[in-house]
């Protein structure tokens, strides 16, 4: 099955602590990114990746950071929590239109 | 402001009839894609669509990139078509991101 995978579906975890979402795409494309959509729906870019190369990095908190090991894969760590990282987090992977994986909810208590 | 601005926000439709969505943008861009999302879902990409009409099943997508403007036809809706419908654009200078409006969410009554 060619898609974009992601894990966990939803994490909830405590202020401060550090969390590590996972994301891979098995379609072949060149560029990954990362997606945060917050209560209100709205999606905003996070980061994207080409060939393993940072190419968009929007102003984040810097506690925020993706990691590459290969195309296929960008994973995204957020080092220190906090209440307003609570969204859900969506990777997606493009050559042209762009296709998303199913989301990883994050709750911060 | 917001570069993507959609209309209506929401929208209430009887199962049957049909429905016009509308994307518009505040700066150029290359292209624009239409995705629909399902409460808690994932998004689904359902157009891509640089410029001209494409149409799949009951969907049909019109760009005119010049004029900065989408629109998303929705014909005979069903329940099943109930959800939020997105639009992205993609601006060269910027990499490749997409930049979302907020939504219209459409709920079809059977």
């Amino acid at each position: 099955e060619t898609a974009v995978f992601q894990t966990p579906n939803y994490h909830v975890t405590q202020v401060g602590n550090e969390v590590s979402f996972n994301c891979k795409q098995t379609l072949g494309h060149d560029t990954m990114y990362w997606y945060k959509q917050d209560s209100k729906k709205l999606l905003k870019i996070m980061f994207s990746y080409n060939n393993k190369q940072l190419i968009v990095n929007e102003t984040v908190p810097r506690r925020f950071s993706p990691q590459s090991s290969d195309k296929a894969h960008l994973n995204l760590r957020i080092k220190s929590v906090e209440p307003e990282d609570s969204a859900v987090y969506l990777c997606a992977s493009s050559l042209g239109s762009q296709f998303f994986g199913p989301g990883t909810r994050l709750t911060v208590l | 402001g917001q570069q993507v601005q959609q209309s209506p926000a929401s929208l209430v439709l009887q199962e049957g009839e049909n429905a016009e969505l509308q994307c518009n943008f505040s700066t150029s861009l290359n292209s624009m894609q239409w995705f629909y999302q399902r409460p808690g879902g994932s998004l689904v990409s359902l157009f891509y669509n640089p410029s001209g009409t494409k149409q799949s099943g009951r969907l049909t997508s019109t760009t005119v990139i010049k004029e900065r403007r989408s629109s998303l036809h929705i014909s005979s809706s069903q329940t099943t078509d109930s959800g939020t419908y997105l639009c992205a654009m993609e601006r060269g200078s910027a990499g490749n991101k997409l930049t979302f409006g907020i939504g219209t969410r459409v709920l079809v009554r059977p």
